[in-house]
């Protein structure tokens, strides 16, 4: 089976960083995605990681750790707009096809 | 530009009621898949099609029933509506896993109230 944690909510202010963590323990990890949602809307693809290390992508950065089975979203230079709830996800391939298993996500609430 | 598409967006349904959600998606994908989401518990999986014509069950699939006649279409139903399938509906596709850097997109999600 699959446990992934990640903090139900996390405040910042609109300029600042705010790094979301986001622990797992599965049996046949084929990756990590982070997806956003903004309230009311569907969740959209922002990251995936598959080997260790570092992803950048403008504002948003990813880590992977798989010996430690943890990875997290940094997200730089904050806007209002980056108010949502941010999933973590991880692929299991142990029944072959290879299904995503969600973390509850965190809601980022980001102030003036 | 559609990308998956979900109908209705919204419906109230009276306990014991039937409905079927549907999904359409126009990016030939192989994969698609129906989840719920409720409050504090994420996303979690109901049924997935890994093609045409094939379908199995995911997390919770207990009360659902699919179908997957044509590869653009998936289809979720409820033959007898209960309050505990209140929830958000999302439908999802993507390509095979084999692709494994290919995320899931989804729709935009059914609110769905059984009273």
């Amino acid at each position: 089976g699959q446990n992934i944690d990640q903090p139900t909510e996390m405040t910042a202010t609109e300029g600042a960083i705010v790094q979301i963590n986001c622990t797992y323990q599965t049996s046949g990890f084929n990756g990590l995605f982070w997806y956003q949602q903004h309230a009311g809307e569907a969740p959209t693809f922002l990251s995936y990681n598959v080997l260790d290390g570092l992803e950048e992508k403008g504002r948003f950065s990813s880590f992977l750790s798989r010996s430690k089975g943890y990875s997290y979203l940094l997200l730089k230079e904050l806007q209002m707009k980056d108010s949502a709830s941010y999933l973590c996800a991880v692929r299991d391939v142990t029944d072959s096809w290879g299904k995503l298993q969600f973390g509850a996500g965190t809601q980022v609430v980001v102030t003036p | 530009n559609a990308g998956v598409t979900q109908t209705p967006k919204f419906r109230v349904l009276k306990t014991g009621q039937s409905m079927t959600l549907l999904c359409a998606q126009d990016m030939n994908h192989e994969y698609m898949y129906w989840y719920r989401q409720d409050p504090g518990m994420g996303l979690r999986l109901i049924h997935y099609s890994v093609g045409e014509g094939t379908t199995a069950k995911g997390e919770v699939p207990d009360g659902y029933n699919v179908s997957r006649l044509k590869k653009q279409n998936f289809l979720l139903g409820l033959e007898s509506a209960a309050p505990s399938q209140t929830s958000v509906y999302f439908c999802a596709s993507s390509y095979a896993h084999l692709r494994i850097n290919q995320p899931q997109h989804f729709g935009d999600g059914t609110r769905l109230s059984i009273l």
